[in-house]
């Protein structure tokens, strides 16, 4: 079946870059997501990236994906106390195994 | 304000009995989604439905059993809980199974 690994744990200092890794096996996807959960709350969609790309940036966010190796990355620069989350990767479709377990961020002042 | 809506917010539960935890939707997504959530193992999918009318067994779905008998509602039952049942459920949606899944607040159960 189709498997999507990350990594558990990182800390950071807050204004430090922060990168969250994945890796995922089923290479049909269109889009690949990430996902950030704050404390106490669902998942909310953080940014995604069209399986044709090799980055995308959006503000603080660059999402790289090496289809090569199928990792999927995401870099958050100027990383902020409101970037303490669990963040997953997704691989669709959702009506299977499609979420990663998911890498928590602990900023630190 | 279109979104998911889940009831209850919590709920202490003695193992044996049942329950049903709800979901509904306004944004006329056709797939719906239960996943539960546990430290460590992260967000399984218990059962899902591609559309009214239809569901599907996900990862863990033992114990627990949907209806989708409209495009609104997606109720998830346990017909005799069970202490391994304790854990955060969360419904989701999506206009289709590859899209952006949006997420209810959660449901958290403690079956003791």
């Amino acid at each position: 079946g189709e498997d999507v690994e990350q990594s558990l744990f990182l800390s950071v200092r807050e204004g430090d870059s922060s990168v969250i890794n994945c890796t995922y096996t089923d290479s049909s996807s269109t889009y690949l997501y990430w996902y950030k959960q704050e404390p106490g709350a669902g998942l909310q969609l953080l940014t995604y990236i069209f399986s044709n790309m090799d980055m995308k940036q959006d503000q603080r966010l660059t999402v790289l994906l090496n289809k090569k190796d199928k990792h999927l990355s995401l870099r958050i620069a100027d990383t902020q106390t409101g970037d303490s989350a669990i963040y997953f990767c997704a691989e669709p479709p959702y009506n299977r195994l499609a979420f990663g377990k998911g890498n928590q961020v602990v900023v630190i002042p | 304000i279109a979104g998911i809506t889940q009831a209850p917010t919590s709920q202490i539960l003695a193992a044996g009995r049942r329950m049903t935890l709800r979901c509904t939707q306004d944004m006329r997504h056709n797939a719906m989604y239960w996943y539960r959530q546990d430290l460590g193992l992260g967000l399984r999918l218990i059962h899902y439905s591609n559309t009214a009318g239809t569901t599907g067994k996900g990862e863990v779905p033992d114990g627990y059993s949907v209806s989708r008998a409209n495009t609104d509602d997606f109720p998830l039952t346990l017909a005799s809980a069970v202490p391994s049942q304790t854990s955060v459920y969360f419904c989701a949606t999506s206009r289709d199974s590859k899209e952006t899944q949006y997420f209810g607040p959660g449901t958290r159960l403690l079956v003791l």
